[in-house]
């Protein structure tokens, strides 16, 4: 098992610009979900989903878009990168929310 | 707004002593309390999740407690070593209201051990 992969590792961005980060999972877990993580800030989530076809929004959720055709992938979008995004974005999965989240190795994102 | 506090900030102990931190979080309508454990420069690994009140786990010389009816958890660790040098977090999910399935997490505690 490969658990959570996150791509890219590392990305640069100017403002305006739009991106999508992707991350997949081979455990058949259900629950997915994008969290970002700023200095003083813990983990805040951004969206999650339930299941394929099935995503809500979390505490930050403007500014991003996703999507869940697959069990296996949750991409989230940057329509149009602000400074203020800026930020280590990690995505998790779970069966369920009241089961551990494993986490992905995280993707840092720098808007210029 | 859902919110959980976690104390304290920071903690510096010397190697073998015990420590403790304290996970506090809405009381109504409790779902579940995840701990997790965050080392620099990777992602966070779950240590426990807890959904009833009174829960005591174990996993080797960490160990957490659950208090749903007043909105706490503690969490702690016995003869700490250098490599229990982390970030401790908590999240927990409440039901109801449009926050089901929604994990909220603290800011952590960050436990720095020294030799």
């Amino acid at each position: 098992n490969a658990g959570v992969t996150q791509t890219p590792k590392f990305q640069v961005l100017k403002t305006g610009q739009s991106m999508t980060l992707q991350c997949a999972q081979d455990m058949n877990h259900e629950y997915m979900s994008w969290y970002r993580q700023d200095p003083g800030m813990g983990l805040r989530l951004i969206h999650y989903s339930v299941g394929a076809g099935i995503t809500d929004q979390g505490e930050v959720p403007n500014g991003y878009n996703v999507s869940r055709s697959t069990t296996e992938d949750f991409p989230l979008r940057l329509l149009s990168a602000a400074p203020s995004q800026t930020s280590v974005y990690f995505c998790a999965s779970s069966y369920r929310n009241n089961q551990p989240q494993h986490f992905g190795d995280g993707t840092r994102l720098s808007i210029l | 707004i859902l919110n959980v506090e976690q104390s304290p900030q920071s903690l510096h102990v010397q190697e073998g002593d015990s420590t403790n931190f304290t996970c506090s979080f809405p009381s109504s309508n409790f779902y579940a309390l995840h701990w997790y454990r965050w080392e620099t420069a990777k992602s966070p690994e779950a240590l426990f999740v807890m959904t009833l009140n009174g829960d005591e786990k174990k996993k080797g010389r960490i160990s957490a407690t659950l208090n749903t009816k007043e909105g706490y958890s503690y969490l702690y660790i016995k003869g700490s070593q250098p490599e229990d040098s982390a970030t401790y977090l908590c999240a927990f999910i409440i039901t109801g209201g449009g926050a089901t399935n929604k994990l909220i997490f603290g800011t952590g505690t960050l436990l720095a051990v020294q030799p």
